[in-house]
């Protein structure tokens, strides 16, 4: 099994609606990062989560780290067809930042 | 030019070909990566060099071989490539704390990689 699961798999949403992406490790997280990518190229760094509680926001987007649960939600609010892509979760699974690990990925469409 | 920039952007190969890709990093980190994105998989890491050292993940096969000749460029060296192989290649760069701290990693853009 996969250290980083993802849930869903993919998405569908109408724009204006409110989506929450989930990420759930099975090892100790030292650090969640969340990244966007359109198909075909690279990653662009969202947000970080360290601390257990953590909550952070860019633009329309805010992710939560869960840290006794080994999780993370990602939330969209008021959902645009720009926010469209793939998004990944990624996570430190040791405190050296060697260990590096990517879910499978969460692909969203939002439909105009 | 800034962040993480990678060429090729896209790369055709046949099996016997050598042939090489390359990293550059304009944020002053002293690590940097190569992963392997193919098609309904996570995101593999294949190398790390971190402050000099080379840590590699043992799936890789050796027909993939790195080269990290300063802390701003990468280089991934492909010869004797499978088709399976074709996937997107992505570079990235952090600043790796020794303390332990987690670090954020920049991504370039990658290079699609066909191995006919």
């Amino acid at each position: 099994s996969q250290e980083l699961e993802q849930s869903p798999q993919s998405l569908i949403v109408q724009e204006g609606k409110n989506l929450t992406i989930n990420c759930t490790s099975s090892k100790t997280l030292y650090g969640l990062y969340w990244y966007k990518q359109k198909y075909g190229e690279g990653l662009i760094f969202l947000m970080m989560l360290q601390k257990g509680g953590e909550e952070k926001s860019h633009e329309k987007i805010t992710a939560k780290l869960d840290e006794k649960k080994q999780q993370s939600s990602l939330h969209i609010t008021a959902s645009q067809p720009s926010h469209a892509g793939i998004y990944l979760c990624g996570a430190d699974i040791r405190n050296y930042g060697q260990n590096f690990v990517f879910g499978p990925g969460t692909r969203l469409s939002v439909l105009p | 030019e800034t962040g993480v920039t990678q060429t090729p952007r896209h790369l055709v190969m046949g099996m016997t070909n050598k042939k090489s890709l390359k990293c550059e990093q304009h944020l002053g980190h002293n690590a940097m990566y190569w992963y392997k994105q193919s098609a309904k998989k996570p995101l593999e890491l294949m190398f790390v060099y971190s402050l000099e050292e080379r840590v590699e993940n043992n799936s890789v096969p050796s027909r993939f071989s790195p080269e990290c000749p300063n802390s701003s460029h990468l280089f991934l060296h492909l010869h004797t490539l499978q088709p399976e192989d074709s996937a997107l290649y992505l570079c990235a760069s952090s600043q790796h704390d020794p303390s332990g701290g987690a670090s954020t990693q920049y991504f370039g853009p990658g290079t699609r990689l066909t191995v006919l």
